[in-house]
């Protein structure tokens, strides 16, 4: 009965380096969101795929970041050239279907120094 | 009009009291409807889905009003454990998921 297992939990990257973020949906679960979240303001949607498939990117910016769910593995966000705006928590969620609710992953916090 | 709009708050509430608050949503086409808790530094968990009838799970009272393009969170008899962000999240037809900025609540012992 494991959950949306996220990992790492932190992790500290200095400016100009490479940020792989990962997450490993529900079992059964093939509909994986990411969202980011500053201090103090809401969570943000990013990205939201389905298996080997982008379904709506529209919350990525357009440079720097991607995002990738494969047939086999986790989801991967992944940010490139990392900059101190970058920092933030990146929550990973999946769920089963449209319409259906999301249960989300502890997290991932990332610092860029 | 934002997507989804929560009253930020915070909404500082005795213990025992009983607290509502609103959350707008702009889009007519909005399908699914949750309620989901965050507490400080944690990720959000799931509290309720909220049906057009209104539903209701132990103290918690969740309402649409589709008409209004509103749903409300009521918490009767509140605990200093209900101390937390509330989110409002509504899923579009087009697979949307969106979360509004929550609404924090502090119950005051």
């Amino acid at each position: 009965n494991a959950g949306v297992m996220q990992n790492p939990r932190h992790l500290v990257r200095r400016r100009g380096q490479e940020a792989r973020l990962r997450c490993s949906p529900m079992k059964g679960h093939s509909h994986v969101y990411w969202y980011r979240q500053l201090p103090e303001e809401g969570l943000k949607f990013m990205v939201y795929l389905q298996k080997e498939n982008i379904i709506d990117e529209s919350g990525m910016p357009k440079e720097r970041f991607s995002a990738e769910f494969p047939k086999e593995g986790p989801s991967i966000l992944r940010i490139q050239q990392v900059v101190r705006g970058d920092s933030a928590a990146y929550f990973c969620a999946s769920s089963g279907g449209r319409d259906e609710k999301l249960f989300f992953g502890s997290g991932t916090q990332l610092s860029v120094l | 009009r934002k997507e989804v709009e929560q009253d930020p708050g915070p909404f500082n509430v005795p213990e025992g009291a009983t607290v509502a608050f609103n959350c707008t949503y702009s889009n007519s086409a909005s399908q699914s409807f949750f309620w989901y808790r965050q507490d400080c530094r944690k990720e959000p968990k799931l509290l309720m889905s909220v049906y057009s009838s209104g539903n209701e799970d132990g103290r918690f009272t969740a309402q649409l009003n589709r008409a209004s393009q509103y749903i409300s969170l009521l918490i009767r008899d509140s605990k200093l454990s209900d101390s937390a962000t509330y989110l409002c999240v509504v899923n579009s037809r087009d697979d949307k998921i969106i979360f509004g900025k929550g609404t924090r609540l502090h119950i005051l012992p």
